[in-house]
């Protein structure tokens, strides 16, 4: 079976810091990899997403994620986090044409 | 601005109402879908719809009921409601079958309240 397991459902930092979100998964054969960021009351956005091209993916906002096969990791990273982070985070994998999201990771970012 | 319209945003009402939930795209996508989101649980996968046909039903209780009159539109009908069904609703769209490659273009949600 396919899982996807974001470690920390809350994670803070201060405004400025690295921001380092984790997503592991599960899979039999090489997935899709997405993360999409969520606002307030407002619907999920993707971020960005691994196709099998480059292992190291830029995204919207200044965010990256690199793709580690050998750690089965897709780990969400921004080399300085701003206010206008602060957002709940939802890792992805599509495989067999399914879809599965993680459980999120809040992002609050201090002042 | 969200290629992915949806209507009401928000939504209060009686278990005994009947109300519809509506959902529009504008980007040409082949397949629509409806999610729900509750406090504290896993996103939930309700509905699919390729090229107008439902392909997929989550074990969905009857008291939801979805139509699909076209590639751009996607309802969602609702009846005798419970307090537990009280979430955010999400419709997304996807430009290949189950998002499997380019991911879901999702809505700004309707935030429903079931009284």
């Amino acid at each position: 079976a396919q899982s996807v397991t974001q470690l920390g459902s809350h994670v803070s930092v201060s405004e400025g810091a690295l921001v380092l979100l984790r997503c592991n998964y599960s899979s039999s054969v090489p997935p899709y990899l997405f993360w999409y960021v969520q606002y307030p009351n407002q619907g999920l956005q993707l971020l960005l997403k691994y196709t099998s091209a480059a292992t190291l993916v830029k995204g919207i906002n200044g965010f990256e994620a690199e793709f580690k096969k050998s750690e089965t990791s897709f780990h969400l990273t921004k080399p300085s986090a701003h206010m206008s982070d602060a957002a709940e985070y939802f890792c992805a994998v599509s495989v067999f044409n399914k879809f599965y999201f993680g459980s999120g990771t809040k992002l609050n970012v201090k002042p | 601005e969200t290629g992915v319209t949806q209507t009401p945003r928000h939504l209060v009402m009686g278990m005994t109402n009947k109300k519809s939930l509506k959902c529009e795209q504008h980007l040409g996508h082949n397949a629509m879908y409806w999610y729900k989101q509750s406090a504290k649980k896993p996103l939930e996968l309700m509905f699919v719809y390729n090229f107008k046909e439902q392909t997929e039903n989550n074990s969905v209780p009857s008291r939801f009921s979805p139509e699909c009159p076209n590639s751009s539109h996607l309802f969602l009908h609702l009846h005798t409601l419970q307090p537990e069904d009280s979430a955010l609703y999400l419709c997304a769209s996807s430009q290949d079958p189950e998002a499997s490659k380019g991911g879901y273009t999702f809505g700004s949600g309707t935030r429903l309240t079931v009284v």
